[in-house]
């Protein structure tokens, strides 16, 4: 069963539009989040984080939502450039658990021009 | 700055061949260390992770091991190869008491074909 899931495996958003990532988590006991962007045929780099005693957090033109009571948070990225075009994963993970991060399956992003 | 180095790039083995990934890191000291394979179409999945030199912990039990003979340096091997070890291997680092919940930072990885 998955913990983290991300729903959607692929998004195409126009070049300077809004591009809203989705990430569901089943486990209440999840108490960080991380986003990862990767390109093909290279290793994730970290892109952005949240704790769960916040619900938001900004960098830049990359903000995560986090929802709790939904089990539900969100990557925006505001404006969109070609170079956003990657596959993001969201993942999580719990107080108890210290060196495991659930990685959901990834959503692919495709920024039109 | 901190570095890693993950090799080869690229690999294709027989079934029944051994294998052996290597992955160090640069500039940073008492890393933990991490492997991690990504099947198509799914997450991450963390093989093993090693918080010092001889600790090893396996996440999956499978046809893989792994070894940290020096600080920086770990290695992910198997004495016979299975077609369904075929995937992306990314070898990672972090610092800190929780690991985890810090930014890891991962390698270029390695895309194993196993024939």
């Amino acid at each position: 069963d998955q913990q983290v899931k991300q729903n959607s495996p692929s998004l195409s958003v126009q070049e300077g539009r809004i591009s809203i990532l989705n990430c569901d988590y089943t486990n209440s006991m999840f108490d960080y989040f991380l986003w990862y962007k990767k390109y093909p045929a290279e290793g994730p780099t970290f892109l952005i984080s949240i704790s769960s005693i916040k619900d938001k957090n900004e960098d830049g033109r990359f903000t995560v939502f986090l929802n709790k009571s939904a089990k539900h948070l969100s990557l925006h990225i505001v404006p969109s450039q070609p170079g956003d075009s990657a596959v993001y994963f969201c993942a999580a993970s719990e107080m108890d658990s210290n060196y495991q991060l659930i990685w959901g399956a990834g959503t692919k992003l495709i920024i039109k021009p | 700055s901190q570095t890693i180095h993950q090799w080869p790039a690229t690999l294709v083995q027989p079934v029944g061949s051994p294998l052996s990934l290597e992955c160090t890191v640069e500039g940073t000291s008492n890393p933990n260390l991490y492997w991690y394979r990504q099947a198509a179409g799914r997450g991450l999945q963390l093989l093993f992770y090693s918080v010092g030199i001889g600790q090893i912990s396996s996440e999956v039990p499978q046809n893989l091991s792994a070894s940290r003979p020096q600080d920086r340096q770990f290695i992910l091997s198997s004495k016979k190869l299975l077609l369904s070890d075929s995937g992306f291997y990314l070898c990672a680092w972090s610092v800190g008491t929780r690991p985890m919940n810090t930014e890891a930072f991962f390698g270029q990885g390695t895309r194993l074909t196993v024939v």
